[in-house]
């Protein structure tokens, strides 16, 4: 039973182009969470979404940042028209069909890297 | 608005000897606590929970204890091994989502 699966694991972009980072949760897993952590700091929240549903997305900047979990395929977070303070790593997780008290099993991560 | 406090960076202890870590929370919703473990270039592994009913849960070498009055847990690894030098993350839940504190560091000494 593969982990959450994340790639790609490090990603350098300029600014102004457009981050995908996918995410493949574990099987027989339908909730998806998204954290982003900065330099020196723990995980924030940014994302929920379940299958073709976005459940809660209050961690997230309003402009430039989407994220989707269609019905077939990954978890995309896509970032558009990257700055540099967007560099940092971005953990996906998932849990299965009730998140209740389930522990959250997460990828290893996306490094990104805005130059 | 940092919900989740560990107010120690970085911990140093001698192999064999107990690890002892500490977090602080301030919402009283919280229902649900998690010590993760982090490795450089890695993701955060779930290592011990507890609920917020408990106010002591042991696996191994690994206990969390909880004080809700003080809104204080806290995390006993005995005895320190040297895999256990890391980054920690102590994390609440509120309903599904995960509030984590900055992570404290562990160096075990040999």
């Amino acid at each position: 039973n593969a982990g959450v699966m994340q790639n790609p694991r490090h990603l350098v972009r300029r600014r102004g182009q457009e981050a995908r980072l996918r995410c493949s949760p574990m099987k027989g897993h339908s909730h998806v969470y998204w954290y982003r952590q900065l330099p020196e700091e723990g995980l924030k929240f940014m994302v929920y979404l379940q299958k073709e549903n976005i459940i809660d997305e209050s961690g997230m900047p309003k402009e430039r940042f989407s994220a989707e979990f269609p019905k077939e395929g990954p978890s995309i977070l896509r970032i558009q028209q990257v700055v540099r303070g967007d560099s940092a790593a971005y953990f996906c997780a998932s849990s299965p069909r009730d998140p209740g008290l389930s522990e959250a099993f997460f990828g290893q991560g996306t490094r990104l890297t805005v130059v | 608005d940092q919900q989740v406090k560990q107010n120690s960076p970085s911990l140093s202890v001698q192999e064999g000897r107990i690890s002892i870590l500490n977090c602080d929370y301030t919402n009283s919703m919280f229902d649900y606590f998690l010590w993760y473990k982090k490795y450089p270039a890695e993701g955060p592994t779930f290592l011990i929970s507890i609920s917020s009913i408990k106010d002591k849960n042991e696996d191994g070498r690994f206990t969390v204890f909880l004080n809700k009055s003080a809104k204080h847990l806290s995390l006993h690894i005995v005895p320190s091994q040297p895999g256990d030098s890391a980054v920690y993350f102590c994390a609440a839940k509120d309903d599904y989502k995960l509030s984590f504190g900055a992570g404290t560091t562990v160096t075990v000494r040999a």
